[in-house]
């Protein structure tokens, strides 16, 4: 079968960092994504990775390690436009994206 | 200028009806994708597209028919609506799978 698993909820302060985590389960495995998504709005585009390691995009960094099945992403000086819904997927060896059930983040001042 | 644009942005209809969503992307990619996205926020993918070719075709009921005239186009007509269609549909475009580009979504409800 396949499955994804990230925390529901998790709330953090501006300026902090916080670490979103995510573990799958997938009949083949081509790639990590994240999705950012604010209340009523379009999922957007985070990171994909394909390759153990980590990747920077300004204050957002993603992981993968492919032998844990395991990734996370990470938000550094948290804003309060942070607030959101942030969803790992995977691309599996059908050519799909499946996604995770999201974690809502809340940013408090 | 929108990559990827849905309409309509909302559509409220009754039980039984027949109703259609456009999307269209400016990107020059060439897979597009509908999902559907429940109250819970869970986002699954229905159906998907390359160079207008179906390649997915989840578990969804055949009241649901994509069509794609053109690489750039891909519509969603549902016949005889009922109450657990009522969702936000999002269209998507992608050169490579793991990246896609969202439309602005289509809240539907149906009553």
């Amino acid at each position: 079968g396949q499955s994804l698993e990230q925390p529901s909820e998790v709330t953090a302060v501006e300026g902090a960092i916080v670490q979103i985590n995510c573990t799958y389960q997938t009949s083949g495995f081509y790639g990590l994504s994240w999705y950012q998504q604010h209340d009523g709005g379009a999922p957007t585009f985070l990171s994909y990775n394909a390759l153990d390691g980590l990747e920077e995009t300004g204050r957002f960094s993603s992981f993968l390690s492919r032998s844990d099945s395991y990734g996370y992403l990470l938000l550094q000086e948290l804003q309060m436009k942070d607030s959101a819904s942030y969803f790992c997927a995977v691309r599996n060896q059908g050519g799909k994206l499946i996604f995770g059930q999201g974690t809502e983040l809340s940013v408090k001042p | 200028d929108t990559a990827v644009s849905q309409t309509p942005k909302y559509l409220v209809t009754q039980m039984g009806n027949d109703k259609s969503i456009k999307c269209e992307q400016n990107l020059g990619h060439d897979t597009m994708y509908w999902y559907k996205q429940d109250s819970k926020k869970f986002l699954k993918i229905m159906f998907s597209y390359n160079n207008k070719e179906l390649i997915i075709n989840e578990t969804v009921p055949n009241r649901f028919s994509p069509k794609s005239p053109d690489k750039a186009h891909l519509n969603l007509h549902i016949n005889s609506l009922e109450l657990g269609d009522s969702a936000v549909y999002f269209c998507a475009s992608s050169q490579e799978i793991g990246i896609q580009y969202f439309g602005p979504g289509t809240r539907l409800t149906v009553t």
